[in-house]
């Protein structure tokens, strides 16, 4: 079954730092999501991305993140100057149709800031 | 805010019984309601789904059920199974005003006894 593969698995940065998270969806699929996870938290919604650019974005996702689809394959989040509160659970998700919201998600990326 | 609301953190059911999941929401804009499992360290697994214009909807062994006047939706499992024992996260989408962004409540655990 196809999937969405996120790397790495674990990335440990310093506060301050910048970091990006990759992801490639699956191959037919055209929208893509970015959300996140704090611990004991609800999965949040960050950003949505579609036809090369942001289609939707939260309040969270302010100008220290940036979204990129490189080519033709991955789907990038840059988080700029990280901090401490930044630490959560990162996952991508991708879906093939506008109605289709039952995207699939990755296995998600976990981000430490120390 | 809390949109979408699980006010049961956790669920214990023995195996062969009915597992019932319930979900509250405040936004009547909501027009797609969804159920996700997941298991630790993995992404959210989409389950099942809902349109605003129907109050039922079933797949198998799962079936989920919408009172659009009490802004409640509600996922039935039966027969439950230890393989079901995960997080379940209760999630609404307000369409394409919003970029298809999931709202998720903070879910609940269940967990299915042999």
């Amino acid at each position: 079954e196809p999937e969405v593969t996120q790397t790495p698995s674990h990335q440990v940065t310093q506060m301050g730092q910048e970091v990006i998270l990759r992801c490639v969806p699956i191959s037919n699929h055209l929208y893509f999501y970015w959300y996140r996870q704090i611990l004991g938290q609800k999965v949040e919604f960050l950003v949505s991305f579609y036809n090369n650019e942001i289609s939707e974005k939260s309040e969270i996702f302010d100008d220290q993140f940036s979204v990129e689809r490189p080519d033709g394959s991955n789907f990038t989040l840059k988080i700029r100057s990280t901090k401490l509160e930044d630490s959560a659970m990162y996952f991508c998700a991708s879906s093939e149709r506008v109605a289709n919201y039952g995207y699939t998600f990755g296995s998600g990326t976990r981000l430490t800031v120390v | 805010d809390q949109q979408v609301k699980q006010n049961s953190p956790s669920l214990s059911v023995q195996e062969g019984r009915i597992s019932i999941l319930n979900c509250d929401y405040t936004n009547s804009m909501f027009d797609y309601f969804l159920w996700y499992k997941k298991y630790p360290a993995e992404g959210p697994t989409f389950l099942i789904s809902i349109s605003s214009i129907k109050d039922k909807n079933e797949d198998g062994r799962f079936t989920v059920f919408l009172n659009k006047s009490a802004k409640h939706l509600s996922l039935h499992i039966v027969p439950s199974q230890p393989g079901d024992s995960a997080v379940y996260f209760c999630a609404a989408s307000g369409g394409p005003n919003s970029g298809y962004a999931l709202n998720f409540g903070k879910g609940t655990s269940l967990l299915v006894t042999p």
